[in-house]
């Protein structure tokens, strides 16, 4: 079945460490994105890849690195300069022609800093 | 902010009853999508309503827009505890632009 996988979907980190959080898709689409979702929040963009090695920040990208490597992965590096990582990551993915910019999720990944 | 603003915030509703949701946004649109997020789970697109149409069914799921009032509502007849979720609204502000998410409605429906 195609889809997006996240990785893992739990992760604990103390303070001071980087984690990588992974985000594969088998859709063959073009454009992926990566959301942080707060307790009662709506979903903030990080950071999108509309093609393999080019990237732009989201509206919250402070403390947060990403590299597209290759159409399938696009993961993203919450770094130690990130204040206040406790949160839900969201991956999605967008065909590139679809014109209507319809997301598709992967089940998230958690992460908490102790 | 371009977000999107949804109410109500929370909704609970009895099996069998309508429930309605709402979703106010700023500026012209492309589009309007709604999504759905089970607790701890990814969003999962619902359905789609373009700046030029106004009222789009899909199931039991109703989507009007009214570009007049920058507003769009999301109605679920005869619910059931499987609906039993977030209601997300996303809007599109231009061909190819970003999605801006909304708050969300948390709805609960009780067998």
């Amino acid at each position: 079945d195609g889809g997006i996988t996240q990785s893992p979907k739990y992760l604990f980190r103390k303070e001071g460490q980087n984690v990588t959080l992974s985000c594969e898709q088998n859709l063959n689409h073009d454009a992926m994105y990566w959301y942080r979702q707060d307790p009662g929040q709506g979903l903030r963009l990080i950071y999108y890849s509309q093609i393999v090695n080019d990237f732009q920040k989201g509206d919250i990208a402070e403390g947060y690195s990403v590299s597209r490597e290759k159409k399938e992965s696009f993961p993203l590096t919450v770094t130690s300069a990130q204040k206040n990582p406790t949160a839900f990551y969201l991956c999605a993915s967008i065909r590139g022609d679809s014109g209507a910019n319809v997301l598709t999720f992967g089940a998230g990944s958690r992460l908490t800093v102790l | 902010s371009q977000q999107g603003e949804e109410d109500p915030q929370a909704l609970s509703i009895q099996e069998g009853e309508n429930a309605t949701m709402n979703c106010s946004y700023k500026t012209s649109i492309n589009n309007l999508q709604w999504y759905r997020q089970n607790s701890g789970r990814g969003l999962v697109h619902l359905i789609l309503i373009r700046s030029n149409e106004r009222e789009k069914h899909s199931g039991r799921l109703r989507v009007t827009l009214d570009t007049s009032k920058k507003s769009s509502s999301l109605l679920i007849t005869a619910s059931r505890a499987a609906d039993t979720a977030s209601y997300f609204c996303a809007t599109v502000y231009n061909q190819g632009g970003k999605l801006i998410f909304g708050q969300g409605t948390e709805l609960s429906v009780k067998p």
